[in-house]
């Protein structure tokens, strides 16, 4: 079972809803990451997480905002998405950033927007 | 820029058929090199992490080994429970931090 956990597992809106992805893990790690994955791709870095503070945005648009309320928690507050912004939505966490140890990943919110 | 290449795409196999997937990788201070495993719909699971030429490491029928610009993951009598797709992704010095990922390889196990 993974120990990063991923709510909610399934998400349907509109493109004028404000919803959030939320991430929790408990397994000490000091960063934590957001990924995108589109069918068939693989997963594509949006935001790094370190110590809390943000660190790395891929030129990801602002209709995407994370949010680290702690060290055990990640949230990824969406609002005005596109249609093309569907895709399963990953949480990772790792035990520090810069460090090259390996990223667990959750299982994912998968996120449709009509 | 950094890049990592995986083949086949996908593969089909018979049940204990033995055979190996390909990583190549042209990534600047290579600070690890990473096998996943992803069933559909689910996250990626860790496998395997290497971190210097010529490093192996095992998994019940899974073996993968790294050269300087390549991995391996050898696939040893599968079974039909091995059908998954394997990522590999690489983690680069310099500051930066992250995963880059290669495609994939959608394997299939044909009992």
């Amino acid at each position: 079972d993974t120990e990063v956990t991923q709510t909610p597992k399934h998400l349907v809106m509109g493109m004028t809803n404000k919803k959030s992805l939320k991430c929790e893990q408990h397994m000490g790690h000091r960063a934590m990451y957001w990924y995108k994955q589109k069918a068939k791709k693989p997963p594509e870095l949006m935001f790094v997480y370190s110590y809390e503070k943000l660190s790395i945005n891929e030129s990801v648009p602002s209709r995407f905002s994370p949010e680290c309320p702690n060290s055990s928690l990640l949230n990824l507050h969406l609002h005005a998405l596109q249609p093309e912004d569907s895709a399963l939505y990953l949480c990772a966490s790792s035990q520090e950033q810069g460090t090259s140890g390996e990223l667990f990943f959750g299982e994912g919110s998968r996120l449709t927007v009509l | 820029e950094d890049q990592v290449t995986q083949s086949p795409e996908a593969l089909r196999l018979q049940e204990g058929e033995s055979s190996s997937l390909n990583c190549s990788y042209t990534v600047s201070g290579l600070r690890g090199l990473f096998w996943y495993r992803q069933d559909p719909g689910k996250g990626p699971e860790f496998l395997f992490t290497l971190y210097s030429a010529g490093e192996e490491k095992e998994k019940e029928r899974l073996k993968a080994t790294l050269t300087k610009k390549e991995s391996f993951l050898h696939i040893t009598a599968p079974k039909p429970e091995d059908s998954a797709t394997y990522l590999c992704a690489a983690r680069r010095g310099g500051g930066a931090d992250g995963l880059t990922f290669g495609k994939g390889t959608h394997l299939i196990i044909q009992p």
